[in-house]
C-alpha cells in the first residue's frame, strides 16, 4: 500500500531550536509539495519541487525556511530559527508525472514552537 | 497572485438535508481538483475535472467544473454523517503543476 510518510508526526520545540520535517515520497512520484496548515491561513503551498528541482518555493520565508530534496527518496522542509507562529501542520505530498493527477499527502507533521 | 476562495466557510446540516460548497478562482483554471479533510486528518483525494462544463458524480456527489474553468462546485445530496470535514477545492492555473488549494468549507452534518 504506497504512502507518503512524514517525521515526525509530532514536534514540540523552543523557541530558536532548529526544526527539520522529512518526507519519502511514494515511489515513482517525481512531483512532492510542502503545505502548511493553520486555522487562519488554510493550506498554504510553501515549496515544491519535480524530478528533485525546486520550481517554485515563493512561499516559504526565505530567510529561515530550507526546503530540500537530497535524493529522490527523501524530501526534507528545515526552519532555523524556530518562532512560535510556525506552530502549524506540515502536510508532505507527492503527485506522479505528469503532475496533472491527484496529490497523495502524507499525515503531517504537528509542529509546535513555544 | 492567483486566489482561490470557497463559500460559505462553514455549514452546519442535519443528516438528509443537501449541502453545496463553491469554488471561485482569479485566474483561469486547467485543472481543479476536491480534496476532503476528516478532523485531525489529511486531505484526501477526491476526484479532478479538466473540461469546461465538466460534471461528475460520484454516488451522492456532484462535481461541477464551470465553462469559464475558473469556478466549480461540490453538491452532496442526502448529507450523512460520514460527510462530516473539511472540503478543498485546488487549481492549476496555466500550464503550471502548481496546486493551489482553496480556503476550504467545514461541514458538519448532526442526527
Amino acid at each position: 500500500d504506497a504512502r507518503v510518510t512524514q517525521t515526525p508526526r509530532h514536534k514540540v520545540t523552543e523557541m530558536g531550536q532548529e526544526v527539520t520535517m522529512r518526507c519519502q515520497p511514494i515511489l515513482g512520484h517525481n512531483t512532492v509539495f510542502w503545505y502548511r496548515q493553520t486555522m487562519m491561513q488554510g493550506l498554504e503551498l510553501l515549496a515544491y519541487f519535480r524530478n528533485r528541482a525546486p520550481l517554485d518555493d515563493s512561499g516559504m520565508p526565505k530567510d529561515r525556511f530550507s526546503a530540500e530534496m537530497p535524493d529522490a527518496t527523501l524530501a526534507t522542509l528545515k526552519i532555523q530559527p524556530s518562532e512560535p507562529r510556525d506552530s502549524a501542520v506540515y502536510f508532505c505530498a507527492s503527485g506522479p508525472d505528469p503532475a496533472w493527477t491527484e496529490a497523495f499527502f502524507g499525515q503531517g507533521t504537528r509542529l509546535t514552537v513555544v | 497572485g492567483q486566489q482561490v476562495m470557497q463559500i460559505p466557510q462553514y455549514q452546519h446540516v442535519q443528516e438528509g438535508e443537501d449541502f453545496t460548497t463553491y469554488c471561485n478562482s482569479s485566474t483561469t483554471l486547467s485543472n481543479i481538483q476536491w480534496y476532503k479533510q476528516r478532523p485531525g486528518g489529511h486531505p484526501v483525494f477526491l476526484i479532478q475535472l479538466v473540461k469546461s462544463g465538466e460534471v461528475k458524480k460520484q454516488k451522492r456527489l456532484t462535481f461541477q467544473f464551470g465553462e469559464a474553468k475558473k469556478n466549480s462546485s461540490l453538491h452532496i445530496t442526502a448529507t450523512q454523517t460520514t460527510d462530516v470535514g473539511t472540503y478543498f477545492c485546488a487549481g492549476r492555473p496555466g500550464t503550471a503543476s502548481k496546486l493551489t488549494f482553496g480556503t476550504g468549507t467545514r461541514l458538519q452534518v448532526t442526527l
